[in-house]
């Protein structure tokens, strides 16, 4: 069983709709959760973190955490074309260490 | 300039050959990645480090090898590269508190013909 799970995609959304990304964890001990953004054949880039329950606003990024139900999600309001990218869930390693365990990552589509 | 530089960016080299691929942060971290990306099977842990004198092994280890010169510097080593060693390398640093995100390099695009 993945420890951090995601849908590949794509997830196909308009330009200026709000695009809907998800992620869920197996351990319920984690304390917090990353996302990254990823360009094709670029590096991962943190966009987001957040380590409470609850929404976490970073400009057009939202994070939302439910630790009850495991799961953690990234809301893009305004999508743009320049939003496309492979965007990764990060959570910590149960093994400690500082260690993250990436999910696959969600392939978004902005089309104009 | 970048705060995790990796070098080269990009390298092709044959079957065989012993390849060395760096890593330098400026950001003073203690701890230090390497991971490798294929298409469709996301970043996979392949060495870790927290200091100079500590080296972990991560999920896939087989056929690498690392060395920590120093706290800025994390090199990772194919000591005899084959073809399934093609991948994106990806360097990471993290600082030693709990629950902090880890930052990366550019990454280095490695093809073994």
């Amino acid at each position: 069983q993945k420890e951090v799970e995601q849908n590949s995609g794509p997830l196909s959304v308009p330009e200026g709709a709000i695009a809907s990304l998800n992620c869920t964890y197996s351990d319920r001990g984690s304390q917090s959760f990353f996302w990254y953004r990823q360009y094709s054949g670029k590096s991962p880039e943190l966009i987001m973190f957040i380590y409470s329950n609850g929404d976490k606003e970073d400009g057009r990024f939202t994070a939302q955490l439910n630790k009850a139900s495991q799961y953690v999600s990234l809301l893009i309001r305004d999508s743009q074309p320049s939003d496309s990218a492979t965007y990764l869930c990060a959570a910590p390693d149960p093994g400690g260490y500082n260690k993250l365990i990436f999910g696959a990552g969600t392939r978004l589509a902005v089309h104009p | 300039d970048a705060d995790v530089t990796q070098t080269p960016r990009n390298r092709i080299t044959k079957t065989g050959k012993r390849i060395m691929l760096e890593c330098s942060q400026t950001k003073g971290h203690d701890r230090m990645y390497w991971y490798r990306q294929d298409p469709g099977l996301g970043l996979r842990l392949i060495y870790y480090s927290f200091d100079v004198k500590d080296i972990n092994k991560g999920e896939i280890s087989d056929g690498y090898s690392v060395s920590r010169q120093a706290q800025a510097k994390f090199s990772l080593s194919l000591e005899s590269a084959i073809p399934n060693q093609t991948a994106l390398y990806f360097c990471a640093t993290s600082d030693g508190a709990l629950n902090q995100p880890q930052h990366f390099g550019d990454g280095t695009r490695l093809s073994i013909l």
